[in-house]
């Protein structure tokens, strides 16, 4: 299976919104609702932040939202804040499996 | 609140066999899907494999001839294995939870994984 695309980076500036996008294909994102995204400071282990599209964990914050169209999940931040400043990773269920999307640098300005 | 914590050698020389456990404390590993994921050094994720309680797995097709995961439901750990590695195969190598959803009969892995291990460096070298 060949990973998902996501843009190599984006940025913003506090208080403002973003979208990163994952763009897969039908047999994984336009497939199935199982499509899920994660934070990762340096140094540290993903943590979930979206999950069946468009699913909150408890705890994360409601600045996080997930939505899909055709074979393309989005995530958006909004009111960004430094502590967002991350990488991002999409993921989606296809075939039984797991395929990830490439991260996406964030840079808070 | 669930808990994961990789361990096992951190460096393996090339062609031998990588062994990591992930033991599970503050819940059961019962009636859960486990997986393993791993991150080169300044590259993305890539899933490995799951495995589910009873002991029946599911592997990436890219790793599959090279993979084995097990579950020792006693001691609330799996473990991964990966054979013949090389160079390639250095990475940062996380365990996590992988959540499920019911359908029809059963219930089915959904590759999205909401409890993580800190993760540990296993690096090829001679």
């Amino acid at each position: 299976q060949s990973a998902l695309t996501q843009p190599a980076s984006v940025s913003g500036s506090p208080g403002q919104s973003i979208t990163i996008s994952c763009t897969g294909t039908s047999s994984d994102v336009g497939g199935y609702n199982y499509v899920s995204w994660y934070q990762q400071h340096p140094g540290k282990a993903p943590k979930l932040m979206i999950y069946d599209v468009s699913n909150r964990p408890s705890g994360v914050s409601n600045r996080f939202s997930g939505s899909k169209s055709g074979n393309t999940a989005s995530l958006t931040i909004s009111g960004l804040q430094a502590e967002d400043e991350a990488d991002y990773y999409c993921s989606s269920y296809t075939s039984s499996s797991a395929v990830f999307g490439g991260g996406t640098k964030l840079t808070v300005l | 609140q669930v808990q994961l914590q990789e361990s096992g050698p951190g460096l393996v020389k090339p062609s031998e066999t990588l062994s990591l456990t992930c033991t599970v404390s503050g819940g059961s590993i019962s009636s859960y899907y486990w997986s393993w994921i791993r991150q080169p050094p300044g590259k993305g994720l890539e899933w490995i494999g799951y495995i589910y309680y009873s002991g029946s797995t599911n592997y990436n097709p890219s790793l599959k001839s090279r993979v084995t995961i097990s579950v020792d439901t006693s001691k609330n750990q799996f473990s991964l294995k990966l054979s013949s590695v090389t160079a390639a195969d250095t990475a940062v190598y996380y365990c996590a939870r992988e959540k499920r959803a019911s359908y029809g009969y059963g219930e089915m892995a959904t590759a999205q994984f909401d409890y993580w291990g800190q993760g540990t460096l296993v690096t090829v070298s001679s």
